[in-house]
């Protein structure tokens, strides 16, 4: 099975500061990579899929990048209703699995 | 607007059974993979099961294989998941999900439904 590993598991930030998440795959795979954002009681809800592909509607200070085994995702100016918590996944075979999740709190 | 209603929750003791149902509208339901994620409390997100848009090929996670069954019905827009022996680690928020893109990532949820497995 593919280990997905995300740093940091919470991070604390400002209003307008320039967040980065990081997620690291045990073993190569490729671009299939999805980021998405959660909030409390709220189903998750997806940012970013194939790396770089930013789902429609979701504002563009949200971006990915990577490939193979490191990728990250940038928020470049962090807004209020971005304090939420982020999840990476893979969906380069089965079984899927998820990142461990990063908090974003209020600084 | 894509709509994913999920419902069949509840609490049940270890060793039952539940069934979970997902209705979906606003979307050709039959031309999409669907998927079961689910959420313990207080924890990350694990996805559970896939199936395919004719239900020829179904996956599962591991831990609920030989015990889960994920199933649809086209005709009826409408997905299934079908959870016997049940255990105290299996209490979670089951959603159900799909996808425009690959259909494993995911772009449409449900709302979930709690599902606790509790004596």
């Amino acid at each position: 099975d593919i280990q997905m590993t995300q740093s940091p598991s919470t991070l604390s930030a400002s209003v307008g500061d320039r967040v980065t998440i990081t997620c690291r795959a045990s073993q190569s795979i490729s671009s299939w990579l999805a980021w998405y954002q959660q909030k409390p009681g709220k189903a998750p809800k997806l940012l970013i899929y194939k790396t770089s592909s930013l789902e429609s509607g979701v504002p563009s200070r949200f971006s990915g990048s990577g490939s193979g085994t490191e990728f990250t995702l940038t928020i470049t100016s962090l807004q209020p209703d971005d304090f939420a918590t982020y999840y990476c996944q893979h969906y380069d075979s089965y079984p899927l699995t998820f990142g461990g999740g990063t908090k974003v709190e209020i600084k | 607007e894509v709509q994913l209603v999920e419902s069949g929750g509840g609490l049940v003791q270890p060793g039952g059974s539940l069934r979970l149902s997902c209705v979906a509208s606003g979307f050709t339901f039959s031309s999409y993979w669907m998927s079961w994620v689910r959420q313990a409390p207080g924890k990350g997100l694990e996805w559970v099961a896939n199936i395919k848009q004719d239900g020829s090929e179904k996956y599962y996670v591991d831990s609920v294989k030989g015990r889960f069954t994920i199933s649809r019905d086209n005709a009826k827009n409408s997905l299934y998941l079908q959870m016997n022996s049940l255990r105290v680690e299996d209490t979670a928020v089951y959603y159900c999900a799909s996808s425009d893109h690959s259909g494993y990532d995911w772009n449409y949820w449900g709302q979930g439904t709690l599902v606790t497995v509790s004596s």
